[in-house]
């Protein structure tokens, strides 16, 4: 089972910083395979990143995505109040298939 | 516009089978893929299984044995079953479409509560 590891679990910035957060898979993961979603409080994930790097449509440039192998990254340039929210990368591929890391908080500072 | 909404109980009792089921409106349920994910309150996410709408399925090691997943495409929906329900079944129970990579369109969710 590929295993996702997120960090940090919890950041704190300010409206107009960039936030990075991090997204560590415990085997190589597909690039064409991994994902990001964004989560506010009582409503479902809404995806922003498929293909490790590719914006779903209607996502602002401000969200960007990299990485390739194990490591991979979900880059905001200039937060947004909205963008505060819960951040889970997604990865499928070998058994069970379809796994979820255990999310980020970012929160304002 | 496509739009997906579960529906099923809001209360199981323990040990009994949990049954939801996902409309699919504005489009057609064939030539994609469909899923289950939830989310016990306050944790992350956990993939349920999903099906093609022509009836091949995968499911999640670690609830294999007690998930069933089923399509009508004459309806346009999709079902979940989940037997011998305990406490740690609760969650907010998602409906998504899969096309093999990344969950593109989400329901709302609906809140499962397993309890006597």
């Amino acid at each position: 089972e590929i295993v996702l590891t997120q960090s940090p679990g919890t950041l704190s910035l300010s409206p107009g910083e960039r936030a990075t957060l991090s997204c560590r898979a415990s085997q190589s993961v597909s690039s064409s395979y991994l994902a990001w979603y964004q989560q506010k409080p009582g409503q479902a994930p809404r995806l922003l990143i498929y293909g490790a790097s590719i914006r779903a449509a209607g996502i602002p440039d401000r969200f960007s995505g990299s990485g390739s192998g194990t490591d991979f990254t979900l880059t905001i340039s200039g937060l947004e109040p909205e963008d505060f929210a819960v951040y889970y990368c997604q990865q499928y591929g070998s058994s069970p298939g379809i796994t979820f890391g255990q999310g980020t908080r970012l929160e304002i500072k | 516009q496509v739009r997906l909404q579960e529906s099923g109980p809001g209360l199981v009792k323990p040990s009994e089978t949990l049954s939801l089921t996902c409309t699919v409106s504005g489009g057609s349920i064939s030539a994609y893929y469909w899923s289950w994910i939830r989310q016990p309150p306050g944790k992350g996410l956990e993939w349920i299984g999903y099906i093609h709408y022509l009836g091949s399925t995968n499911y999640n090691p670690s609830l294999k044995s007690r998930v069933t997943v089923s399509v009508d495409t004459s309806k346009n929906q999709f079902s979940l079953k989940l037997s011998s329900v305990t406490a740690a079944d609760t969650a907010v129970y998602y409906c998504a479409r899969w096309p093999l990579r990344y969950f593109d369109l989400w329901g709302r969710g609906t809140l499962v509560t397993v309890s006597s």
